[in-house]
């Protein structure tokens, strides 16, 4: 396994486009999480799988943010009718159910709207 | 509200010396704190991390001290080395779903 995957590693899309992100985990990780970075600050969380199911959202998710992992595996993240404020780096992680382990990121998609 | 503040936006230390990195919080729920590493255009690789029912965590250079009531982690890398300067984040665990709550990072530059 060659860790956490993320495609593309960078998007530029047009303002009101829609965009749609992937991340494979490590095969093996029960749980995968979504973040999101501005230039300055650290990850931000925006939502968290359990298996196929999305147990948590950050306030931060508005209604145009939507998360799906249908089987358990990888994950999708798209941002619908994408603004300006939607540039960022969208980082994936996951980790596994068995105590205190820390979770390994992927290399992130670098989301610029134009 | 910030809960977990890291109030050094960046450090320079010699080749060979120690790096201290500073890392505080509000939220005494925290049960786990980690650090993770981070070099441009990559995504964070974790480092070391500390439950919160100790106060030392040592991984060869990298040693974490946990100060609970002063709400306040740090991160020693003794020796310093120049592949060492990145991003260094330092992350808290809220509950069991895992998610983390991170702090701003600090630049390290270790310089030869």
């Amino acid at each position: 396994d060659t860790g956490v995957s993320q495609n593309p590693r960078h998007k530029i899309t047009k303002r009101g486009q829609n965009v749609t992100f992937r991340c494979d985990p490590i095969s093996e990780h029960n749980r995968l999480y979504w973040y999101r970075q501005t230039l300055g600050q650290g990850p931000e969380f925006l939502t968290y799988f359990q298996n196929e199911a999305q147990l948590e959202k950050s306030r931060l998710l508005s209604d145009r943010f939507s998360a799906e992992r249908p089987k358990g595996s990888f994950s999708t993240l798209e941002i619908q009718r994408t603004e300006q404020g939607d540039s960022a780096m969208y980082l994936c992680a996951s980790s596994s159910w068995s105590g205190n382990t820390e979770a390994f990121f992927g290399q992130g998609t670098r989301l610029t709207v134009v | 509200d910030q809960q977990v503040k890291q109030n050094s936006p960046s450090l320079s230390v010699q080749e060979g010396r120690i790096s201290i990195l500073n890392c505080d919080y509000t939220n005494s729920m925290f049960d786990y704190f980690l650090w993770y590493k981070k070099y441009p255009a990559e995504g964070p690789t974790f480092l070391i991390s500390i439950s919160s029912i100790k106060d030392k965590n040592e991984d060869g250079r990298f040693t974490v001290f946990l100060n609970k009531s002063a709400k306040h982690l740090s991160l020693h890398i003794v020796p310093s080395q120049p592949g060492d300067s990145a991003v260094y984040f330092c992350a808290a665990r809220l509950d069991l779903t895992g998610k983390l709550i991170f702090g701003q990072g600090t630049t390290l530059q270790v310089k030869p």
